[in-house]
């Protein structure tokens, strides 16, 4: 079956330490994006990408970043100059503007 | 500019009694919108979507929802709640004009009491 795998499910980092946060999919989906959540505050973007080699900010880009080598995988960054990097992060991917997004497991990332 | 209120953070029923999950929308196109599921610790899940055709759109497990303009909503409906409803609900707001800009609501939390 087609789907998003996210790796790992859960990932534990000192504070000051880059991270990097997997996101693979298999269905063939042009686009992807990356989805920080927090309790109370909905989704809220980091990055988004509609084809290889090419992303664009989302509305909390600051301390994040990704690369979009292959059509399949959108890994995310989590770097140090990230002030609240406590939360969960999850990937989507779709095929168009308003087809609905498909979302992986999520990785839940706790920084000490 | 587009936006979506969840008017209620939590909804408490109880089980075999109908479900009400709220939504108010804001677009200045014509709007598409979405209801998803997410259980702990899960991803999103996709429950149902309007984008321009019939106003009543029925989803999976049993829920539905209807796009009434003149109101701005897409309420959230289900006729008799199941213990495994209990979950977080989003309601999303996208339009062709926007791009992949996607506004989702900060969530209904439901609980399914016995």
């Amino acid at each position: 079956d087609g789907g998003i795998t996210q790796s790992p499910k859960y990932l534990f980092r000192k504070e000051g330490q880059n991270v990097t946060l997997s996101c693979e999919q298999n269905l063939n989906h042009d686009a992807m994006y990356w989805y920080r959540q927090d309790p109370g505050q909905g989704l809220r973007l980091i990055y988004y990408s509609q084809i290889v080699n090419d992303f664009q900010k989302g509305d909390i880009a600051e301390g994040y970043s990704v690369s979009r080598e292959k059509k399949e995988s959108f890994p995310l960054t989590v770097t140090s100059a990230q002030k609240n990097p406590t939360a969960f992060y999850l990937c989507a991917s779709s095929n168009s503007v308003v087809t609905p997004l498909h979302f992986g497991n999520g990785t839940r990332l706790t920084v000490t | 500019a587009q936006s979506v209120t969840q008017l209620d953070s939590h909804v408490s029923v109880s089980e075999g009694t109908p479900v009400l999950l709220r939504c108010n929308y804001s677009s200045s196109y014509s709007p598409s919108l979405f209801w998803y599921v997410q259980h702990p610790n899960k991803g999103l899940q996709l429950l149902l979507k309007y984008t321009s055709a019939a106003t009543l759109v029925k989803g999976i497990n049993g829920f539905e929802a209807e796009f009434k303009k003149s109101e701005t909503s897409f309420h959230l409906t289900k006729p008799s709640a199941h213990m495994s409803d209990a979950a977080e609900y989003f309601c999303v707001v996208t339009n062709s004009n926007s791009g992949y800009a996607l506004n989702f609501g900060k969530g209904t939390s439901l609980l399914v009491t016995p």
